[in-house]
């Protein structure tokens, strides 16, 4: 069964300071990955996503993330955070197929401090 | 970029009633839509899968008696939960695919902005 695992409930981090959300994957075969953005009350946001070539790909608000096939992760990283990227993240997974939905990790909160 | 309307964002009703949640895709054509439902603090749990045309495909636990799902168009979906009650009150949010590239496999996934759903 394909699962995603983000371990930690909350980063905090200082505005300016480089930020990286965890993710893994547990999923058969080579899925695309994802991560979107959700703001309170609001649908999710696309940030980026992984499908083949480069390990490391760019998205959208300055955000990264970088695929490590041997560990299965899939972190999403910011060289230099903003306050107002404080938000719940999420990592997905989904399988090849055309069709296929996504599955979501529980969620991580971060939060931007001033 | 690919925009989904969702409507309505919040409804409120009594226990009992049914309760009918849209979703459409403005600026391109869906052939699948998703949609899921989310409970505070969690993360988003799939409900079922609609491909236009035919009967959604039901997640397991997920009563399809009551969570009717039609998708009669390439450009809409609706979610109508049947003699709601309490614990149906949750976050529903659809989302809908589009090809970026012809015969390309990667979807992504463009998303509502979600549908409180609040029963009485």
């Amino acid at each position: 069964a394909q699962s995603v695992a983000q371990p930690e409930d909350q980063v905090n981090v200082a505005e300016g300071n480089p930020l990286t959300v965890k993710c893994t994957y547990s999923v058969s075969g080579n899925p695309y990955l994802f991560w979107y953005v959700q703001y309170p009350n609001r649908g999710l946001q696309f940030l980026l996503k992984y499908i083949t070539g480069d390990n490391l790909v760019k998205g959208s608000y300055g955000f990264e993330a970088e695929f490590n096939k041997s560990q299965t992760s899939f972190h999403l990283k910011k060289p230099s955070a903003l306050v107002s990227d404080s938000a719940l993240y999420f990592c997905a997974v989904r399988g090849r197929q055309a069709g296929t939905a996504l599955i979501f990790g529980k969620g991580t909160t971060l939060s931007v401090s001033s | 970029g690919a925009v989904v309307s969702q409507h309505p964002s919040r409804v409120i009703c009594k226990s009992g009633t049914s309760v009918k949640i849209e979703c459409r895709s403005l600026d391109f054509q869906a052939t699948t839509m998703f949609w899921y439902r989310q409970f505070p603090k969690q993360s988003l749990m799939l409900m079922a899968t609609s491909n236009e045309g035919s009967k959604a495909t039901y997640e397991q636990g997920v009563e399809k008696d009551k969570f009717l799902i039609n998708h009669a168009s390439l450009t809409l979906s609706t979610l109508t939960v049947t003699s709601a009650h309490p614990e149906d009150s949750s976050f529903y949010i659809c989302s809908a695919t589009v090809s970026h590239l012809a015969g390309g496999p990667y979807n992504i996934q463009y998303f509502g902005a979600g549908t409180r759903l609040s029963v009485l």
